[in-house]
């Protein structure tokens, strides 16, 4: 059972454009979410994290808008550019317990 | 500061054959864990330890072992390799494990004929 849904799998975007990658979850004792980004043949490295007490953090031109009572949060890349494409992956983790869960990851090309 | 080390890069072996993937952190992390990424599956949680000489199952634990002997080394063993644990491992280390940040490795690509 996929404890965090992630969509789309791909999305193919102008430079310029917003690309909006979305996440689901059930488990209402998660209360770290972190995305992070992975180009090819690395491993994947910290981009935001957000805490459920906010509803929006942004660091320079990545965005992370939180929704509690619908238990969606979605990244949003403004003016993504060529160097953006890469994969993505929400994730989550709870106080609680030892784990974090990962989506099943957004790979996200910028057209010039 | 190498961060997470992660040995061999790639590998092949053949079905029943055994191996030891190495995974080493100089950042005095607590928190180690072991990942393997397939297509449209995300990145799976196989184990993970919360200190020398303390381990425990993640999601997929089964045909790995792990053991936690020292703080910086966290090895990842298939005791028995199948064509269904081609994948690519990722180990990865953080302070606590929640609520910090998740430094990975650069990956083991693994592949059983």
């Amino acid at each position: 059972q996929q404890q965090v849904k992630q969509s789309p799998q791909s999305l193919i975007v102008q430079k310029g454009g917003i690309p909006i990658i979305n996440c689901a979850y059930e488990n209402t004792a998660f209360d770290y979410f972190p995305w992070y980004q992975q180009f090819p043949g690395k491993g994947p490295a910290l981009l935001i994290a957000i805490r459920p007490d906010v509803s929006e953090k942004k660091e320079g031109r990545f965005t992370i808008s939180f929704n509690k009572s619908a238990k969606q949060f979605s990244l949003h890349i403004m003016d993504s550019q060529p160097g953006d494409s890469a994969t993505y992956f929400c994730a989550a983790s709870s106080n609680t317990g030892n784990q974090f869960y990962f989506g099943t990851g957004t790979s996200l090309t910028v057209i010039p | 500061n190498a961060g997470v080390t992660q040995t061999p890069k790639f590998q092949v072996l053949k079905t029943g054959q055994s191996m030891t993937l190495q995974c080493a952190q100089d950042m005095n992390h607590e928190y180690m864990s072991w990942y393997r990424q397939d297509p449209g599956m995300g990145l799976r949680l196989i184990h993970y330890s919360v200190g020398a000489g303390i381990t425990d199952q993640g999601e997929v634990p089964n045909g790995y072992n792990v053991s936690r002997s020292t703080t910086e080394d966290f090895p990842l063993r298939l005791l028995s390799a199948a064509p269904s644990q081609t994948s690519v491992y990722f180990c990865a280390s953080s302070y606590v494990p929640e609520g910090s940040i998740q430094y990975f490795g650069a990956g083991t690509r693994l592949s059983v004929l």
